[in-house]
């Protein structure tokens, strides 16, 4: 079990938006660390997404959003593309585990 | 934008050392980046190793700092990882990875460039 807690899997057809919950707690997100996101498009490292909770890295779409709130964080893609398809994680900093934590990942598949 | 190669045996048998070294490209081991590894695991995903600055500054994972070592050789650009007692649980694919971050509250480090990975399978 992840320290962030993100949903198995969703899904969208084309065109459409859907939104990754990265839930936390007060020692992580909830204590003010900031919440980056990674891409993994099948059979390739992770690449960064999003950092700092909602900057985009040079080259990042802006169809990608990021957002945080209390505890939680979220990742939003509008205008899902087929290239879109790709495992997405979430990852912050534990001051009780004193190290990174990642989410178990959330695959999105456009249907 | 930095390149980063992983290389080193991809079996290690039960009880030894797993030793991994990776090449940075273009002379980029640079005093702003922290230099690290991460790994891959179907079972437990994405968890991270250590981390390294030129200053040879190190943090490692608690769960894996008794057994674990990340070394910097600045003049031929290379980043090393030594995880010792190995068991089968530590197979996974392993990155490497240049690491930003502030060291000031509220910073998360984050991870900027990740190498291709490479799969090390703990067996006998």
């Amino acid at each position: 079990q992840s320290v962030l807690t993100q949903p198995p899997s969703v899904s969208g057809a084309p065109g459409q938006s859907v939104t990754i919950s990265c839930t936390g707690s007060t020692s992580n997100i909830g204590a003010g660390y900031d919440v980056h996101w990674y891409q993994q498009l099948p059979g390739t490292a992770p690449k960064l997404l999003i950092h700092d909770n909602i900057n985009r890295p040079a080259g990042v779409p802006d169809r990608f959003f990021g957002s945080k709130s209390g505890t939680s964080a979220s990742l939003a893609i509008t205008g899902l593309q087929a290239e879109d398809e790709a495992d997405y994680y979430c990852q912050s900093y534990d001051s009780s585990l004193t190290g990174w934590v990642f989410g178990g990942g959330t695959k999105v598949t456009v249907v | 934008q930095v390149q980063l190669k992983e290389s080193g045996p991809g079996l290690v048998k039960p009880s030894e050392t797993l030793s991994l070294t990776c090449v940075v490209s273009n002379d980029f081991l640079t005093s702003e980046h922290y230099w690290g590894w991460i790994r891959q695991t179907p079972g437990k995903g994405l968890e991270w190793i250590g981390i390294i600055n030129l200053s040879g500054r190190t943090y490692y994972n608690p769960s894996l700092q008794s057994r674990v070592s990340i070394s910097l050789d600045t003049p031929n650009n290379q980043l090393s990882l030594s995880l010792a007692s190995v068991r089968a649980t530590d197979t996974a694919v392993y990155y490497c990875a240049t690491v930003e971050w502030m060291e000031v509250w509220g910073s998360s480090p984050r991870v900027s460039d990740w190498g291709q990975g490479t799969l090390v399978t703990v067996s006998s």
